[in-house]
């Protein structure tokens, strides 16, 4: 069985950038959450999408990031424009319900110079 | 606020032993428990799951407890071999709450 796709797995780009990370949930799922994972802070919640619809995104750092669902097998993470502060490995996970164990992507690793 | 503590940020330990970790929690009432497995470069693993009115939950060589008195979980990995090196993470959810929250995971070495 495929698991949650990630792409690209690395990225690197320059200060200012626009920066888009996109994930492919497990299908059949219907949540799907965008993590940041850095050494200082651990695992933090960006975003909750039930049914392709935002829920909460409250842990969105600042108006610089967006995330999107357009239909049930993909989503969007998006900073524009991007900063250094932004380094870290940004994780895709997706379940079958809202509190049951995620399954996650095996992430993006963003270096922002 | 809420705060979860895995003990260590590190674990050492010889090959058959148990490895023992914990993790404890403060200004929450969860409903769940979960530990993950997290490979470098690799997104965290499902484990286990346990219910706020388990005591004990156990899978092949692994063993959670949580005491909701104590605000505590312990994983245990029995025999434990270097396969299992990895770092793990506790994660908690309240009821009917979407939101897991980690902490920020231990990493466990286990020596040949």
């Amino acid at each position: 069985d495929a698991g949650v796709i990630q792409s690209p797995r690395h990225e690197v780009t320059e200060m200012g950038q626009e920066v888009t990370l996109r994930c492919k949930p497990i299908s059949g799922h219907n949540s799907l959450f965008w993590y940041r994972q850095t050494m200082m802070r651990g695992l933090e919640l960006l975003i909750y999408f039930n049914n392709n619809v935002p829920i909460d995104d409250s842990g969105m750092p600042e108006d610089r990031f967006s995330a999107k669902m357009p239909n049930a097998s993909f989503s969007t993470l998006k900073i524009q424009p991007s900063e250094p502060r932004d380094s870290a490995v940004y994780f895709c996970a997706s379940g079958d319900s809202s509190n049951q164990p995620q399954h996650f992507g095996d992430g993006t690793r963003l270096s922002i110079l | 606020s809420q705060k979860i503590e895995q003990n260590s940020e590190a674990l050492n330990i010889q090959e058959g032993k148990t490895a023992t970790l914990t993790c404890n929690y403060t200004n929450y009432s969860p409903a769940y428990l979960q530990w993950y497995r997290q490979d470098p470069g690799r997104g965290p693993v499902f484990l286990l799951l346990i219910r706020e009115n388990e005591k004990e939950k156990r899978k092949e060589r692994l063993k959670v407890t949580f005491d909701t008195t104590l605000k505590q979980s312990l994983f245990h990995i029995t025999a434990s071999q270097p396969a299992d090196s990895a770092t793990y993470l506790c994660a908690l959810t309240g009821a009917g709450s979407y939101q897991l929250t980690f902490g920020k995971g231990t990493k466990l070495s286990v020596i040949p």
